[in-house]
């Protein structure tokens, strides 16, 4: 059974800070998947990872993938007040086409 | 265009009610998902549909829970008797993946948020 493991799952940084966030899981997979939810609110795409070795950038996040060490993170520099959320990887189930949500990482940026 | 949408957006239920929530998916879309979210938790997998065959039930978490997608396009999930522990965010969503092997992302909607009393 796959299994996604994000840490850390609370994050309180200052503005202007960097700071990553990593998603590991369990079994083989090179499709991943970065979302953004705010509260009450669904989920927003942020990035697709198709491939080992994929790095994707937008603004002042940085996703990378690595499908050897079935680890993915996500990068945030120098950090602004609008970043504050939930951040969700999730793994795509080959043979099953469901994703796998990690247990999300709540973003809290302080001015 | 017209995203993911979901009805009704809010749901009150008394304990041991039946409810109906409702996915319109975007237009075109071949594959159909639900997924559950607990308040504080990433969404869990419920349901696949691909056009009306309903190809994954595996994460229905009893035969209380129903879903179906009679003409391959709009979905319900329906919940009989309802319990407290059925109280979550029901997120629906779509994409165009047809099963090819080609991961397609998947869109999701606003979300139904169900509270059982």
């Amino acid at each position: 059974e796959l299994k996604v493991e994000q840490n850390p799952l609370f994050l309180s940084m200052q503005e202007g800070k960097n700071y990553t966030i990593y998603c590991n899981y369990s079994t083989t997979s090179d499709r991943l998947y970065w979302y953004r939810q705010d509260p009450g609110k669904s989920l927003e795409s942020l990035f697709v990872l198709l491939s080992n070795g994929a790095v994707k950038q937008e603004g002042r996040l940085m996703a990378s993938l690595d499908t050897k060490a079935r680890l993915s993170t996500l990068h945030i520099t120098a950090a602004v007040h609008d970043l504050s959320a939930t951040y969700f990887c999730a793994v795509w189930n080959f043979g099953n086409e469901k994703l796998t949500f990690g247990t999300g990482t709540r973003l809290t940026i302080i001015p | 265009g017209a995203g993911v949408s979901q009805s009704p957006r809010y749901k009150v239920a008394k304990r041991g009610q039946d409810v109906a929530l409702r996915c319109d998916p975007i237009s075109g879309h071949v594959s159909l998902f639900w997924y559950q979210q607990a308040l504080g938790q990433g969404p869990e997998f419920l349901t696949y549909f691909q056009n009306e065959a309903q190809l994954d039930k595996s994460g229905l978490p009893s035969d209380r829970f129903f879903a179906e997608r009679p003409e391959g396009s709009v979905s319900t999930l329906k919940i009989q008797r309802t319990q407290q522990e059925d109280s979550a965010v029901y997120l629906c969503a779509s994409s165009l993946y047809d099963g090819g092997g080609f991961s397609y992302e998947q869109y999701f909607g606003p979300g139904t948020r169900l509270t059982v009393t």
